[in-house]
């Protein structure tokens, strides 16, 4: 079968880091997503990964383990405007995107 | 401004009637996609469109039809809505098979 499982809820703290937890199960395996949801609004696209390892973009980094069936991401001196909905996706053997139910992430000051 | 565009933004449907979430895009994608997305689970894909004159089912098609008779609009059409269909609607299109690029939904409640 397929599974995406993620954290429901996070809490972090302004100018911190935190790290968002992504493991997966899919037939077949294209790539992994991540995208940003912010209340009320679309889910905008952050990261993708296809091979091992860390991709860096500005404060935000995914990491890959096809192997472990895993990916996190980082998100490195967290502002307010951080605060929104994280979702994980894979890409499956039919090039369709299977969704995490997302991690929504507070942040206080 | 090039993107998505989903209308309308929010609907309030009696049970029973019929209803087309329109879907238009600017660029020039040749796939696009139908989720609907409720609390607690994951967006999940309605049916989809690879290209112009074709259309498949995605995980949670039954209730719904699409058709695509251009590159650019890709309706969504509820022919009988119940209650189980409130939810968000977004549309999404991709050049391929890569990033998916979102509208801003459609909310919809069916009373």
């Amino acid at each position: 079968g397929q599974n995406i499982d993620q954290p429901t809820e996070m809490t972090a703290t302004e100018g911190a880091i935190v790290q968002i937890n992504c493991t997966y199960q899919t037939s077949g395996f294209n790539g992994l997503f991540w995208y940003q949801q912010h209340a009320g609004e679309a889910p905008t696209f952050l990261s993708y990964n296809v091979l091992d390892g860390l991709e860096e973009k500005g404060r935000f980094s995914s990491f890959l383990s096809r192997s472990k069936g895993y990916s996190y991401l980082l998100l490195k001196e967290l502002q307010m405007k951080d605060s929104a909905s994280y979702l994980c996706a894979t890409m499956d053997s039919n090039y369709q995107l299977i969704w995490g139910a997302g991690t929504k992430l507070i942040i206080k000051p | 401004i090039a993107g998505i565009t989903q209308a309308p933004t929010s609907q309030i449907l009696a049970a029973g009637r019929r209803m087309t979430l329109r879907c238009t895009q600017d660029m020039r994608h040749n796939a696009m996609y139908w989720y609907r997305q409720d609390l607690g689970l994951g967006l999940r894909l309605i049916h989809y469109s690879n290209t112009a004159g074709t259309t498949g089912k995605g995980e949670v098609p039954d209730g719904y039809s699409v058709s695509r008779a251009n590159t650019d609009d890709f309706p969504l059409t509820l022919a009988s809505a119940v209650p189980s269909q409130t939810s968000v609607y977004f549309c999404a299109s991709s050049p391929g098979e890569n990033i998916q690029y979102f509208g801003a939904g459609t909310r919809l409640s069916v009373l």
